[in-house]
């Protein structure tokens, strides 16, 4: 059963206008991590933002935050101020487990983003 | 910060060969290393998790007779794709975790591989 959805296959933005891209996750463990991956067309995985499940504030990187709403299971990332470097896919990722290196990662289907001039 | 090496970057190669891909941590020792496969418009399919020292875990679906793992030190992990065929033509991209207690995984630049 897929364990990350993102509903948006594709999105489009204006440059310098904040957009936010949708992800939902199912999990029974209590321990968990959240990521967001961006992927440009070159293919390289760009870690963007990271979210603990015991976080009690929603993370932030710069131009990048992360609504976290535990109970509903979502974890939302928002870029700010879009700038045609942004236009890339973006995948929601979690990890399962107690926080070893062992722990797997398992990605969502990704969306495209593109941010227009 | 943590960096990833993975070559070759791209491969073609005939149909029956066998193929290599290497990912190495290049600043940090990795007791883990995960391998991702993607196909063109789709998302990273976890194919397995190599351990240094033992025998890697594959992912349900995964032919391990034919996706070959070797994690022979901490900072490098090999993938051969034995006698390849153009359905295993794909994106390949390694990845491992810098410290026991961290929670980014870091990523190869991903090894692309063209099957004829």
């Amino acid at each position: 059963a897929q364990k990350i959805t993102q509903t948006q296959p594709g999105m489009f933005v204006q440059e310098k206008e904040a957009v936010t891209l949708d992800c939902t996750y199912d999990t029974s463990d209590q321990s968990y991590g959240l990521f967001w991956y961006k992927q440009p067309s070159s293919g390289e995985m760009i870690f963007l933002i990271y979210q603990g499940s015991y976080d009690e504030q929603n993370a932030t990187e710069g131009r990048y935050s992360l609504n976290f709403q535990k109970a509903r299971k979502s974890a939302n990332l928002v870029i700010s101020a879009s700038q045609l470097g942004d236009s890339a896919m973006y995948f929601c990722a979690m990890r399962e487990g107690r926080g070893t290196s062992y722990d797997k990662v398992i990605f969502g289907p990704g969306t495209s983003l593109s941010v227009i001039p | 910060g943590a960096v990833v090496s993975q070559h070759p970057s791209r491969v073609i190669c005939k149909s029956g060969t066998s193929v290599k891909i290497e990912c190495r941590s290049l600043d940090f020792q990795a007791t883990t290393m995960f391998w991702y496969r993607q196909f063109p418009k789709q998302s990273l399919m976890l194919m397995a998790t190599s351990n240094e020292g033992s025998k890697a875990t594959y992912e349900q679906g995964v032919e391990k007779d034919k996706f070959l793992i070797n994690h022979a030190s901490l900072t490098l992990s090999t993938l051969t794709v034995t006698s390849a065929h153009p359905e295993d033509s794909s994106f390949y991209i390694c990845s491992a975790r810098e410290g026991l207690g961290a929670n980014v995984l870091t990523f190869g630049a991903g090894s692309r591989l063209t099957v004829l």
